[in-house]
């Protein structure tokens, strides 16, 4: 139980063009969803909090503009960073929580690199 | 301002051997503290967690131990196997903040055969 998808794993893009990234709870209900960076041999990055249906919440320093999050149903939330640049490139790992419990568990990872 | 603090960075162990990894934190609002691990390009997985009204965990070979008073919990891995290596996090969260996770700095560990 308790498993996480997201799709794709890895994508290429050029500079300019804007990326979507699903992020999928496939046996539980994820009334909460966070979405992370993380760079090469360092520690998870929160970059935003979103609750099912409502506005997600950004940490200090990440534009909302620039990294779109819609989490419009209990399975399923999505990251889209717009406009990306090469300092885009990195890893983006989504997690998923049910209502009233602490355990995050992790989806597998998306590899983004910007050329 | 790292909410948690984790040591050491890197790790070395023969196979059989028992790697200890620490983490302490300062914010005795914390009420939950998992562990992960995690493979390179892969999300991290949860190994274990525990509360601070336990003073020690054991699931198969890991095992956390917690110090309320000192504010510092640790994970032990038993009889410790090559493909144990892998890089692990600790971690703390609290109900007030949603349950937002502070991570560690992470422990990158190898297990030589």
């Amino acid at each position: 139980g308790a498993v996480v998808s997201q799709h794709p794993s890895r994508v290429i893009c050029k500079s300019g063009t804007s990326v979507k990234i699903e992020c999928r709870s496939l046996d539980f209900q994820a009334t909460t969803m966070f979405w992370y960076r993380q760079f090469p041999k360092q520690s998870l990055m929160l970059m935003a909090t979103s609750n099912e249906g409502s506005k997600a919440t950004y940490e200090q320093g990440v534009e909302k503009d620039k990294f779109l999050i819609n989490h419009a149903s209990l399975t399923l939330s999505t990251l889209t960073v717009t406009s990306a640049h090469p300092e885009d490139s990195s890893f983006y790992i989504c997690s998923a929580r049910e209502a009233w419990q602490e355990t995050q568990y992790f989806g597998p990872g998306t590899r983004l690199l910007v050329l | 301002q790292q909410q948690v603090k984790q040591s050491p960075q890197s790790l070395i162990v023969q196979k059989g051997g028992i790697p200890i990894i620490n983490c302490a934190y300062e914010n005795t609002a914390f009420d939950y503290f998992p562990w992960y691990q995690q493979f390179p390009g892969k999300g991290p997985a949860l190994l274990i967690a525990i509360r601070p009204d336990v003073s020690e965990k054991k699931e198969g070979r890991f095992t956390i131990s917690f110090n309320k008073s000192a504010k510092q919990f640790s994970l032990h891995i038993m009889d410790s196997q090559p493909g144990d290596s892998a890089t692990y996090f600790c971690a703390a969260s609290k109900r007030d903040t949603g349950n937002q996770f502070y991570f560690g700095t992470g422990t990158s560990l190898t297990v030589i055969p």
